[in-house]
């Protein structure tokens, strides 16, 4: 079954710290991952998505398939990250349909 | 361009009362959504549609149905509305891979 997994509700650091989110993912064939953003009380945003392997507002994130991950990184957080993030999936032969992980709360503290 | 856009914003409704959320987009997108946003539960398929004149189920659709009234629009009606369908309502565009999202819809059914 596919199937999007964010262990953690929620994440807490201080401004200037690293973060990590952390994604897992099952899925028989090679899929497409993505994180998506979502700022307090606004739309969800397209942060990244795997084939590109870009860097935005300083997160990264690589997929590895041994592990079955995509985490997302930023080596120092901001107070402008806090947010909502979701990481999502897609098949390579049924790109448009995504499935959500059920997110993870990024809190920054000044 | 103004991306995805949902009408109304907020609405609250009786249990057994109906509405049709709306959504529209200007991208020339084939594919559009539909999702629900619950805490702790993330994002939830409700329908799409691959392209106009098409739809299908996701994972959560009942007591709801869809029109793709034409290549911009997709509607979502709730016909009998029910306390459990508090939520807020996305939707979303797509073309090749990656989703545009509304800003939503926060629906409260008492």
């Amino acid at each position: 079954a596919q199937r999007v997994t964010q262990p953690e509700k929620l994440l807490s650091v201080f401004k200037g710290a690293p973060v990590e989110l952390k994604c897992n993912y099952s899925y028989s064939g090679s899929p497409e991952l993505f994180w998506y953003v979502q700022y307090s009380r606004q739309r969800l945003q397209l942060l990244l998505r795997h084939i590109s392997r870009e860097s935005i507002k300083g997160f990264t994130a690589d997929l590895n398939k041994g592990e079955t991950s995509f985490h997302l990184k930023k080596p120092f957080a901001q107070e402008e990250d806090s947010a909502m993030y979701y990481c999502a999936l897609s098949g390579v032969y049924n790109t448009d349909k995504l499935i959500f992980g059920t997110g993870t709360r990024l809190q920054v503290f000044p | 361009n103004a991306g995805v856009t949902q009408t109304p914003k907020f609405q609250v409704l009786k249990t057994g009362q109906s509405m049709t959320l709306q959504c529209a987009q200007d991208m020339n997108h084939n594919s559009m959504y539909w999702y629900r946003q619950d805490p702790g539960m993330g994002l939830r398929l409700i329908y799409y549609s691959a392209s106009e004149g098409t739809t299908d189920k996701g994972e959560v659709p009942n007591g709801y149905n869809v029109s793709r009234l034409n290549k911009r629009e997709f509607s979502l009606r709730l016909e009998s509305a029910a306390p459990s369908q508090t939520s807020v309502y996305f939707c979303a565009s797509s073309f090749g891979t990656g989703q545009y999202f509304g800003p939503g819809t926060r629906l409260t059914v008492t």
